[in-house]
């Protein structure tokens, strides 16, 4: 069984430019998790999909990023414009129901670079 | 958000069995306890969650003291493989179950 995949796995950008990280959960699972971690810190939540809806967005800064996730299945996580202090580790990650039962599944994460 | 306190690093030497501590002083009756590790360059992977018992399963085990203020995590047989940042994690129920990562625990293992 195919894990959760992210893409790109690596992004260099200026500032000011925007950029967009892909991620496909595990089939089947319902719940959606974008997180942001930031070096030698733990992944902080930015955004929850339950299908296609966004239950918790509240830690998402609304003003540069916005996320979707069409047909509850594939989500993509955009920032524009990106600024010097997003440079971190995006990653993403899925479960079946909310994972308080369970286990997450995270990608690998896509790391970006902002010059 | 719900605390938990882990060490912020710790050593132990290969095939030696492994303790790593989690304080959750705060934590409520409905709150799981869950652990992930993260090796480097990877996401976190799940280790082992419970609620009051203590659990086991093939990668770990996981031992909640009576008054679920703490946890240990315990790695029977350290290898080298087990070298990561370990998390201690409450889903915190009327949060809908939001999982809120600290810094973790960075485990060293000694050849």
């Amino acid at each position: 069984e195919a894990g959760v995949v992210q893409s790109p796995r690596y992004k260099i950008i200026e500032k000011k430019q925007p950029v967009a990280f892909w991620c496909n959960p595990i089939s089947g699972h319902n719940t959606l998790y974008w997180y942001l971690q930031n070096l030698g810190q733990g992944p902080e939540l930015l955004i929850r999909y339950e299908n296609e809806e966004a239950v918790d967005d509240s830690q998402l800064p609304k003003d540069r990023f916005s996320a979707e996730r069409l047909k509850g299945v594939d989500s993509t996580l955009k920032i524009q414009p990106a600024e010097l202090g997003d440079s971190a580790v995006y990653l993403c990650a899925s479960s079946i129901g909310q994972g308080e039962y369970g286990e997450l599944f995270f990608g690998e994460g896509s790391r970006l670079t902002v010059l | 958000d719900a605390k938990t306190t882990q060490p912020n690093s710790m050593e132990s030497n290969e095939e030696e069995p492994v303790h790593l501590p989690c304080n959750h002083s705060t934590i409520s009756g409905t709150d799981y306890i869950h652990w992930y590790r993260q090796l480097p360059s990877q996401g976190p992977e799940y280790v082992i969650h419970g609620l009051t018992s203590n659990v086991n399963n093939r990668m770990a085990s996981l031992a909640i003291a009576e008054d679920r203020k703490s946890s240990t995590l315990i790695l029977h047989r350290a290898t080298l493989r087990d070298a990561a940042v370990y998390y201690c994690i409450l889903s915190v129920a009327n949060t809908g179950n939001q999982f809120y990562f600290g810094t973790g625990t960075s485990l060293t293992v000694i050849p």
